[in-house]
């Protein structure tokens, strides 16, 4: 069946441009997970949703940051005013439950580039 | 709270045994393994949700100590196929996992 999958596969913005990355998580997963991950660095965690509602947004870096998933499917995540410390490979996740019993399944990732 | 991995960056020849650690300062649910090849994204390996608990994945195992607040992950007999960085994810009760900064393995032949 079909994985995860993220678009674009690669984004190249000038500072200070918006930019919208997508996800399509697999069909039926109710948790979705955004990280952040720059070169040679770990998985950085940003937002999770649980359906439609997202409970922790504590790991958004600043309110440059938004995201929303609608029809408990597609996510966008949203960098407003690019930075060029925002550049890095963005991952989307999904998974059938949440939290402790959950196997991620990650997208492909988006590398955002700002320059 | 993001978990401590160790060591940060593992050489080793093929056919050897490495065992890297994750550690954490919070209390954890559960620990969750994951391995990444450059240029990939990363690959479930298990979960493990109980204390002392040990699971294994080919010659691949891992154990929980729940009291501890740690994991550790084995690896034996290496094959070129492990190489690429391993995390692991710690969650602590609030339904999110945090990933340690990864450690990288590489196998010569």
């Amino acid at each position: 069946g079909a994985g995860v999958s993220q678009s674009p596969s690669n984004k190249v913005t000038e500072k200070g441009k918006d930019v919208e990355l997508r996800c399509d998580p697999i069909s039926g997963h109710t948790a979705l997970y955004w990280y952040r991950q720059s070169l040679g660095q770990g998985l950085e965690f940003l937002i999770y949703f649980q359906g439609n509602s997202a409970p922790d947004k504590s790991g958004l870096p600043s309110d440059r940051f938004s995201a929303e998933r609608t029809g408990g499917s597609v996510s966008t995540l949203t960098i407003q005013r690019t930075q060029q410390e925002d550049s890095a490979v963005y991952l989307c996740a999904s998974s059938l439950t949440s939290g402790r019993a959950g196997e991620q399944f990650f997208g492909p990732g988006t590398r955002l580039t700002v320059l | 709270q993001q978990p401590v991995q160790s060591p940060q960056a593992v050489i080793l020849r093929e056919g050897e045994d490495a065992v890297i650690n994750c550690s954490s300062s919070k209390a954890l649910y559960s620990v969750h393994w994951y391995r990444q090849k450059h240029g990939e994204a990363p690959v479930f390996l298990m979960i493990l949700l109980k204390g002392g608990e040990q699971k294994g994945h080919d010659k691949i195992s891992a154990s929980f100590n729940e009291k501890k607040q740690q994991s550790s992950l084995y690896l034996t007999a290496s094959q070129l196929s492990y190489s690429g960085t391993y995390f692991c994810g710690t969650e602590i009760g609030d339904d999110k996992i945090i990933f340690g900064k990864g450690t990288r393995l590489h196998i010569l032949p």
